[in-house]
């Protein structure tokens, strides 16, 4: 059964700096590997998408890698901004079609 | 802009109601998920349906009954619901399922009376 953990649970910092996000998978079965971020009470907006061939994928200020090996994948955002502020997710697959989510790093950007 | 649209965007119902959730995508998209979000926990899997067929049942209560008319729509049939069943239901589609990635709706927010 895939469990996911993401560190850290909560991260508030000023406006600027550059963060680390972290998961890590039981299963290291990993295959295309989906960051999404949810805003309070939204749906959840889906950033990257590293395919099971790729080590890392990157989209403007953020960068997400993975390691198939040791089950882990880091997102990186850099120079964040109040609007990066939400709900970082990196659901793991136990099987095909079903995502398992963790619970998430809540991120707070402060002007 | 989602391009998997959910309606309607909030429900409250009293417990012997009927209702439905509807979600749409004009996509071409062959599987359609819905996911329940209890507040402040993650996305919890609930069906999945591929080419209009149910393939994942995470043992949901009869109280919820799916429906894939086609492959652009879903439903979500919802009678005799109770106070805990409060959640934001959300529905995705992936281009053929498996592994591949997921495109959510923006949710339709439930509150049971």
């Amino acid at each position: 059964k895939q469990e996911v953990t993401q560190i850290p649970a909560a991260l508030s910092v000023p406006e600027g700096e550059n963060l680390v996000l972290n998961c890590s998978f039981t299963d290291s079965a990993i295959y295309n590997l989906q960051w999404f971020r949810q805003d309070p009470g939204k749906g959840l907006t889906s950033l990257l998408l590293i395919q099971s061939s790729q080590r890392e994928q990157t989209s403007g200020r953020l960068n997400a890698s993975l390691d198939k090996s040791s089950g882990r994948s880091t997102l990186y955002i850099a120079a964040s901004q109040p609007g990066d502020s939400a709900t970082y997710l990196c659901p793991g697959r136990s099987s095909g079609d079903k995502l398992t989510f963790g619970t998430g790093t809540r991120l707070a950007v402060r002007p | 802009d989602t391009e998997v649209t959910q309606t309607p965007k909030h429900l409250v119902m009293g417990m012997t109601n009927k209702k439905s959730l509807k979600c749409e995508q004009h996509m071409g998209h062959r599987a359609m998920y819905w996911y329940k979000q209890k507040a402040k926990k993650p996305p919890e899997l609930m069906f999945v349906y591929s080419y209009e067929k149910l393939s994942i049942n995470e043992s949901v209560p009869s109280r919820f009954s799916p429906e894939c008319p086609n492959s652009s729509l879903l439903n979500l049939h919802l009678h005799a619901l109770q106070p805990e069943d409060s959640a934001l239901y959300l529905c995705a589609s992936s281009p053929q399922g498996g592994n591949q990635p997921q495109h959510f709706g923006d949710g339709t927010r439930l509150s049971i009376l």
